[in-house]
This record gives C-alpha cells, sequence and structure tokens, in this order.
C-alpha cells in the first residue's frame, strides 16, 4: 500500500526558520517526483514545491521562491523541505504528495501544521 | 500560469449527477492536458479523483468521471451519495514556470 507520512510541523516566530519532513513507503521512492502542497486557513491548496525523482529538477511557487530548499534522500525514501525566513502567510497545513504519470498528485499524506506566529 | 475558476459551490440530492467546472485551464503542453481532480473532506488527505483530464485511478468509483471542451475541465458525479460532501479541486499543470496551480475549490452538499 503506498503511504506518505509527513512531520517536522511546529510553532515559529516571523523570520524564523523550520524543516518539514516527508517519508514514502509502499512504492519504489527514486523513481517518482514529489510535491509540497499547502492550505492556509480558510483556504484552498496552493502548489508550494516539486522535486523530481533523478535530482534533475526543482520547481517552486513564486510565493516561496528563494526561501523554501526542497530536497531528498533516495536511500532514506525521505524529502525534506527547508522553510527559511517565515512569514505569517506561511501558516498552513503542508502536504506531501507522490507525483503520478501525468503531471498530477496521486498519494497524499495526512499533512503536518506550521504556525508562524509572534 | 493564471489561476483556475471554480463556482465556490454545488449541491444536489442522492442518485442525482452534479457537474462542476474548471475554467482557465492551460493550453496542452507538448501535446498532453495534464488536468487532474481531487476530493477533499475536512481533516483527511486529500484524494485524486481523475489524472490527465479524464483518466480514473482504478481505486476511485466510476461515479466519477471527467471530461474538456476548449479550456474549460469538468467533473461530473453521477449517483450522488451522502459520502460525496466534500471540497472539490482542480489542478492543472502549464510547463516549467511556476508549473502547477489549483482552482479555488467548489464545496459540494448533498441536500
Amino acid at each position: 500500500e503506498v503511504q506518505v507520512l509527513e512531520s517536522g510541523g511546529d510553532l515559529v516566530q516571523p523570520g524564523g526558520s523550520l524543516r518539514l519532513s516527508c517519508t514514502g513507503s509502499g512504492f519504489t521512492f527514486g523513481n517518482y517526483g514529489m510535491s509540497w502542497v499547502r492550505q492556509a486557513p480558510g483556504k484552498g491548496l496552493e502548489w508550494v514545491s516539486t522535486i523530481s525523482g533523478g535530482f534533475d529538477g526543482a520547481y517552486y511557487a513564486d510565493s516561496v521562491k528563494g526561501r523554501f530548499t526542497i530536497s531528498r534522500d533516495n536511500s532514506a525514501k525521505t524529502m525534506f523541505l527547508e522553510m527559511n525566513s517565515l512569514r505569517v502567510e506561511d501558516t498552513a497545513i503542508y502536504y506531501c504528495a507522490k507525483m503520478g504519470s501525468q503531471k498530477d498528485f496521486d498519494y497524499w499524506g495526512q499533512g503536518t501544521l506550521v504556525s508562524v506566529s509572534s | 500560469q493564471s489561476a483556475l475558476t471554480q463556482p465556490p459551490s454545488a449541491s444536489g440530492s442522492p442518485g442525482q449527477s452534479v457537474t462542476i467546472t474548471c475554467n482557465g485551464v492551460g493550453g496542452d503542453v507538448g501535446g498532453y492536458m495534464f488536468v487532474s481532480w481531487y476530493q477533499h473532506r475536512p481533516g483527511k488527505a486529500p484524494k485524486i479523483l481523475i489524472y490527465g483530464v479524464d483518466k480514473r485511478p482504478s481505486r476511485v468509483p466510476p461515479r466519477f468521471s471527467g471530461s474538456i471542451s476548449g479550456n474549460t475541465a469538468s467533473l461530473t458525479v453521477s449517483g450522488l451519495q451522502a459520502e460525496d460532501e466534500a471540497v472539490y479541486y482542480c489542478g492543472s499543470y502549464a510547463g516549467t514556470n511556476n508549473p502547477w496551480v489549483f482552482g479555488g475549490g467548489t464545496k459540494l452538499t448533498v441536500l
């Protein structure tokens, strides 16, 4: 059974940093792109970042470019999101998602909550 | 990639069919239309319903179907059930510059 599980969400002050992790199981992790998608309170889904399976591409939404860094360790079946210079508007549930064959998000985790507040 | 526009709400009675639209999907990329649909219940993980415009994962009931006309994609839910109450999002990929975007979501109510 394919599963992805996020961790690392926390309460952090504006300007602070946080590192999220996402572990995959039930599939050959290194063969698939992986993504982060977030949902701010009362808002819809917002794509944040995607990393290809073969390390040949990392993509970011304009809202996080230059502040967030996506990476992965295929041997540990884990993806990371390093978040720096956090802003109040980064407050959201952050979901990890496995990429499907048609640029879609075919399996999602339960999410981890990031709260940015003083 | 401009935002995708969905109606904020939709409703139907059990057994009826409902169609949710998604306007503004980009032109094809390399000959493919990368449009997908997701169901999101409160407190749950989002779940894929449709990918590649009209393809359905085997774990998704055939009551869910996707289509496209011009730059408007559609999700049809047939034989509405109470468990279909959720927020539905369309998503689209349009190339390497800010590549993925979601619609604002449509809250489906089963009357």
